[in-house]
């Protein structure tokens, strides 16, 4: 079955703290795995994308891992902000035939950044 | 950017009327739209995925008859709760593919949609 599971559910850090959120994923076959951000009430963003073939990618603050082995991937946040309040969605992508790719959404980790 | 925008981004309805809910890419065409759902603390679920000139494609559970979807150009897809029950409330995210792009999607602002 095609799952991804994030962890922790949510998360409490203190302003200017790192933190790294987790990601497991049983998704096959393996076309790609994305990092968003959600904010409250608004739709996800964006953060980081990475294949087979990419171990790391960097955005900003933001720097996500993938280790395809172990079906892992992690978001490592450096120097939070109070903005970083939000939840953190990991997707994985599947080529699920004809051409065409079917998406796979983890819960999320809530993140909350605190003065 | 690709930018993708939702319209409206909330409404309140009264249980048994209809609503519509408008998706637009703003600067790319889009031959694929996705329609999600979202509830409290739940990640998204896709409802159904839209291709411009043909009918929706819906996921195993999702009423056609009661979620209808118009993707009539490139640029617009429309998602109408018909005969709304207050179950129906949710946060309805829909997402656009690049016409001839990667498996890219590009998700919009989302659509609180609140049935009393």
């Amino acid at each position: 079955k095609n799952q991804v599971e994030q962890s922790p559910q949510s998360l409490i850090i203190l302003e200017g703290k790192n933190c790294t959120l987790q990601c497991n994923y049983t998704v096959s076959p393996f076309s790609n795995l994305r990092w968003y951000k959600q904010d409250t009430g608004r739709g996800p963003v964006s953060l980081t994308i990475m294949t087979f073939s990419e171990n790391t990618k960097s955005n900003g603050r933001y720097t996500a891992t993938l280790d395809a082995d172990t079906k892992q991937s992690s978001l490592h946040i450096t120097a939070s902000q109070l903005s970083d309040s939000a939840s953190y969605i990991c997707v994985v992508s599947r080529l699920s035939g004809a051409g065409s790719y079917q998406l796979t959404f983890g819960k999320g980790t809530k993140l909350s950044v605190i003065p | 950017g690709a930018v993708v925008s939702q319209h409206p981004s909330r409404v309140i309805c009264k249980s048994g009327t209809s609503v519509k809910i408008e998706c637009r890419s703003l600067d790319f065409q889009a031959t694929t739209m996705f329609w999600y759902r979202q509830f409290p603390k739940q990640s998204l679920m896709l409802m159904a995925t839209s291709n411009e000139g043909s009918k929706a494609t819906y996921e195993q559970g999702v009423e056609k008859d009661k979620f209808l979807i118009n993707h009539a150009s490139l640029t617009l897809s429309t998602l109408t709760v018909t005969s709304a029950h207050p179950e129906d409330s949710s946060f309805y995210i829909c997402s656009a593919r690049i016409r001839g792009g990667s498996n890219e999607q590009f998700f919009g602002p989302g659509t609180r949609l609140t049935v009393l």
